[in-house]
């Protein structure tokens, strides 16, 4: 077990709709980074939150948004969902801002089905 | 463009042989590299990292090489059992930035 929750473990919903993915990280973990993972893409970097900040920012589209919230759990947002968003969204946490000694811890993940 | 290339989707070898995965990289400049172990439904598990001034690091029956000058990185388990059947990820972080690029994975089976 990583300490990383992710919720729900599934999700199924239509195309047009809205869904939100929560997160919480390990405890004291400050670092929220969110993957998305599909079967020909890999795993993607999406977005990083530091302390409630955004820190980086991958390939995600604006239809997605996510924050970080002062008790550090972490949010994603996916809204005008079409099928291609079908995919494994992962969150992983770090202790601090990411550098040389960091590793991530990842969540089990949340499996998206957009029909 | 930046790309992170892992050898094969797929490796199988026997059990007991020495499993060798490859990961490639062009356009990166890492600070240091990292390698993952993922199994089916469930996220990655941080195994070892090395950075760019290191060219080897191992732990128990992991070796991890990294040569900035061919930009690749090798990933060695020897005396490998089926236990050790999964898809392996390697990911680096470019020099001054701080999120993990991963690569896409190469997935090994250790037949008994």
């Amino acid at each position: 077990d990583s300490g990383v929750t992710q919720t729900p473990k599934h999700l199924i919903t239509a195309t047009g709709q809205r869904v939100t993915l929560r997160c919480s990280p390990r405890s004291g973990d400050l670092s929220v980074y969110w993957y998305q993972q599909s079967l020909d893409q890999g795993l993607q970097f999406l977005i990083q939150y530091y302390n409630g900040e955004e820190r980086a920012k991958g390939n995600i589209l604006e239809r997605f948004s996510a924050q970080q919230f002062p008790d550090l759990h972490s949010e994603l947002n996916l809204s005008s969902l079409e099928l291609g968003d079908s995919a494994l969204y992962f969150c992983a946490s770090s202790v601090q801002v990411g550098g040389p000694n960091e590793k991530l811890f990842f969540g089990s993940g949340t499996q998206l089905s957009v029909l | 463009s930046q790309k992170i290339e892992q050898n094969s989707e797929a490796l199988n070898i026997q059990e007991g042989k020495t499993a060798t995965l490859t990961c490639n990289y062009t356009n990166y400049s890492p600070a240091y590299l990292q390698w993952y172990r993922q199994d089916p439904g469930r996220g990655p598990v941080f195994l070892l990292l090395i950075r760019e001034n290191e060219k080897e690091k191992r732990k128990e029956r992991l070796k991890v090489t990294f040569d900035t000058t061919l930009k690749q990185s090798l990933f060695h388990i020897t005396a490998s059992q089926p236990a050790d059947s999964a898809t392996y990820l390697c990911a680096l972080a470019q020099t001054g930035a701080n999120n993990l690029f991963f690569g896409t994975g190469t997935r090994l089976t250790v037949i008994p």
